[in-house]
């Protein structure tokens, strides 16, 4: 199998506030996970990749200050939006590639986290 | 750097008509190749993908062939439905990497 769930779906919260966003492979493990952020109509801007038991890797121009990534099992890997802001208000996809199988260079996607920061 | 051009949308069709999405990449070494699509309000699904050149991935009738002399991966189908409306992202994969990188997406409309 290749399920990965998000969780929340969606979430509204105020300006200030920080905001976990949890992504999970549910029938496989994965030692990397991708966070991926997609804005109205564009394509999807990578992130960070996040290493279990490892930092995170950020994407030039992403701050690793504000969007922390923690990896903490083969199967969970969590991105907290810190101090959230009206623009980091978008849609917030993860992805995992399986450890250990043949499709190991397949990603498979979240359903995505609808953030809205007021 | 690696990268992925797919042809501009919205692609408009009627129902059963074939189906084109162009894509041609930019890449060092063999990279894999791989359709996505997402359906409105939803995440990627994996659609189809390729791992060598002249490989071809299918899925759901949907078709691409890995051309490595045209450094292309083109999207086709012969008949296309309502259902299939959605956003296309060709993307790819370079070998040890992982990472994804993505074509900008075309997006779909199919009338009946």
């Amino acid at each position: 199998g290749a399920v990965v769930s998000q969780h929340p779906s969606w979430v509204i919260c105020k300006s200030g506030t920080s905001v976990k966003i949890e992504c999970r492979s549910l029938d496989f493990q994965a030692t990397t996970m991708f966070w991926y952020r997609q804005f109205p109509k564009q394509s999807l801007m990578l992130m960070a990749t996040s290493n279990e038991g490892s930092k995170a890797t950020y994407e030039q121009g992403v701050e690793k200050d504000k969007f922390l990534i923690n990896h903490a099992s083969l199967t969970l890997s969590t991105l907290t939006v810190t101090s959230a802001h009206p623009e980091d208000s978008s849609f917030y996809i993860c992805s995992a590639s399986p450890a250990g199988r043949e499709d190991t260079d397949t990603q498979y996607f979240g359903p995505g986290t609808r953030l809205t920061v007021l | 750097g690696d990268s992925v051009t797919q042809m501009e949308g919205p692609v408009t069709l009627s129902e059963e008509a074939f189906l084109t999405i162009n894509c041609t990449y930019t890449a060092t070494g063999y990279p894999s190749l791989f359709w996505y699509v997402q359906y409105p309000g939803e995440g990627l699904q994996l659609l189809l993908k390729a791992t060598k050149a002249d490989d071809k991935g299918s899925n759901k009738g949907f078709e691409a062939t890995y051309r490595k002399e045209t450094t292309s991966f083109h999207l086709e189908k012969g008949s296309v439905q309502v259902s299939d409306s959605a956003v296309y992202f060709c993307a790819l994969s370079n070998t040890g990497f992982q990472k994804l990188v993505f074509g900008t997406g075309t997006r779909l409309l199919v009338s009946p």
